[in-house]
């Protein structure tokens, strides 16, 4: 079955607007981060968080893994926030990433 | 500066020719990964290797190779036996273990014709 889901897989705000994007996983995890992938196709890291909730600027994320989700606020977004956000989780002796199908944010001006 | 570099950005390709692209890190990681990016779609796993001489398939390995000589470089081989070679390939480092943060290099588009 799918072991990570995103949702919406797009959305489209008007610059300043706050926005959540869901992740929900299979299993447990050791791993689960959160990326931004830009227009050329670069895979920035925004978050390492298997639990917890972190903060960085505009942006924080959320994970609950008892419950099997991650969230990763936006907030008052700006046109470079455009582009694909990617969760990703790991497990298991190999840390190797599974990756969601991704939400698409185009942010307007 | 610490990071990932991957060579060449753009590569054209006819079917029926192997290719190999490049991947060299500098972060000191033991973990190297290969993943493939198709249109519209998340990343998945094709090579990776946790040691140096060693390395273990992912989930699409079909029609790849990789060899881990050195610490710093882990290149893919695109083999004229991947029936689909067209993608997005992204390389990935990590320090060995169950729950380290993975690093991306740039990626190289591949176009095969």
């Amino acid at each position: 079955g799918i072991q990570v889901e995103q949702s919406p897989p797009d959305l489209i705000l008007q610059e300043g607007a706050n926005s959540t994007l869901r992740c929900n996983f299979s299993d447990s995890v050791n791993n689960l981060q959160w990326f931004h992938q830009n227009p050329w196709g670069q895979l920035i890291n925004l978050f390492y968080i298997p639990s917890g909730t972190k903060q960085n600027g505009r942006l924080s994320a959320t994970t609950v893994a008892t419950e099997r989700y991650s969230l990763l606020y936006i907030s008052s977004s700006q046109t470079t926030d455009s582009g694909v956000y990617f969760c990703a989780k790991g497990g298991g002796a190999t840390n190797k990433l599974i990756f969601g199908t991704g939400t698409l944010l185009a942010v307007q001006p | 500066d610490g990071g990932i570099t991957q060579s060449p950005k753009y590569l054209f390709r006819k079917e029926g020719q192997n290719v190999t692209l490049s991947c060299e890190q500098n972060l000191n990681h033991d973990a190297m990964y290969w993943y493939r990016q198709d249109p519209g779609q998340g990343l998945r796993l094709i090579y990776y290797s946790q040691i140096v001489n060693d390395f273990q398939k992912g989930d699409i390995a079909e029609g790849y190779s990789v060899s881990r000589e050195k610490k710093e470089s882990f290149p893919l081989t695109v083999t004229s036996a991947q029936k689909n070679p067209t993608a997005f390939y992204l390389c990935a480092s990590s320090i060995v273990g169950t729950a380290y943060e993975q690093y991306f290099g740039p990626g190289t588009r591949l176009t095969v014709t």
